[in-house]
């Protein structure tokens, strides 16, 4: 039973471009989250999915990012327009329901 | 959410026990206690849980206070591979929701 798979693993963009991150979960997991770490700081959350539905956006930047989790595919995180600050490192979790989560290597996005 | 307070840094030397510890007087009796790590340019990764009883597992053990206001991870032979980020997180019994990561305890292993 693979892990959660993240990819790409690095991320380059230009400032004004999108960034498109994804995250395939464990094999039977239906709930997925989605963290950001900037350099030096802990991991914060940003949102929580199940199956085409967002549970919990609270942790979401209002404008510029957004996130889906289809019935069929990975779950992808968007961001729009990147900026500088967007430069963090991305983690995605899976668990199977309220239990413990499994997360993955993450994306390293640089912002140029 | 209930809070967690933990060290910035903690040091051990190879093959010795660590104790790592967590204060967390504001939990309810409802609240599990969750560990987790993150090595470098890791994702986190689980290490053990618990609610009331100490708990055992291949990785670690969790001793909790009868109080459950504080509990402490342990390590029973610390390798060069456990130098990593450990995190102290309460979680609601039945929460589906997120978990909220502190800053955590920084380990260094020494050979």
């Amino acid at each position: 039973n693979a892990g959660v798979m993240q990819n790409p693993r690095h991320l380059v963009r230009r400032r004004g471009q999108e960034a498109r991150l994804r995250c395939s979960p464990m094999k039977g997991h239906s709930h997925v989250y989605w963290y950001r770490q900037l350099p030096e700081e802990g991991l914060k959350f940003m949102v929580y999915l199940q199956k085409e539905n967002i549970i919990d956006e609270s942790g979401m930047p209002k404008e510029r990012f957004s996130a889906e989790f289809p019935k069929e595919g990975p779950s992808i995180l968007r961001i729009q327009q990147v900026v500088r600050g967007d430069s963090a490192a991305y983690f995605c979790a899976s668990s199977p329901r309220n239990e413990k989560l499994f997360f993955g290597s993450g994306t390293q996005l640089s912002v140029l | 959410d209930a809070k967690t307070t933990q060290p910035n840094s903690m040091e051990s030397n190879e093959e010795e026990p660590v104790h790592l510890p967590c204060n967390h007087s504001t939990i309810s009796g409802t609240d599990y206690i969750h560990w987790y790590r993150q090595l470098p340019s890791q994702g986190p990764e689980y290490v053990i849980h618990g609610l009331t009883s100490n708990v055992n597992n291949r990785m670690a053990s969790l001793a909790i206070a009868e109080d459950r206001k504080s509990s402490t991870l342990i390590l029973h032979r610390a390798t060069l591979r456990d130098a990593a980020v450990y995190y102290c997180i309460l979680r609601p019994s039945g929460s589906q929701g997120n978990l909220i990561f502190g800053k955590g305890t920084k380990l260094s292993v020494k050979p």
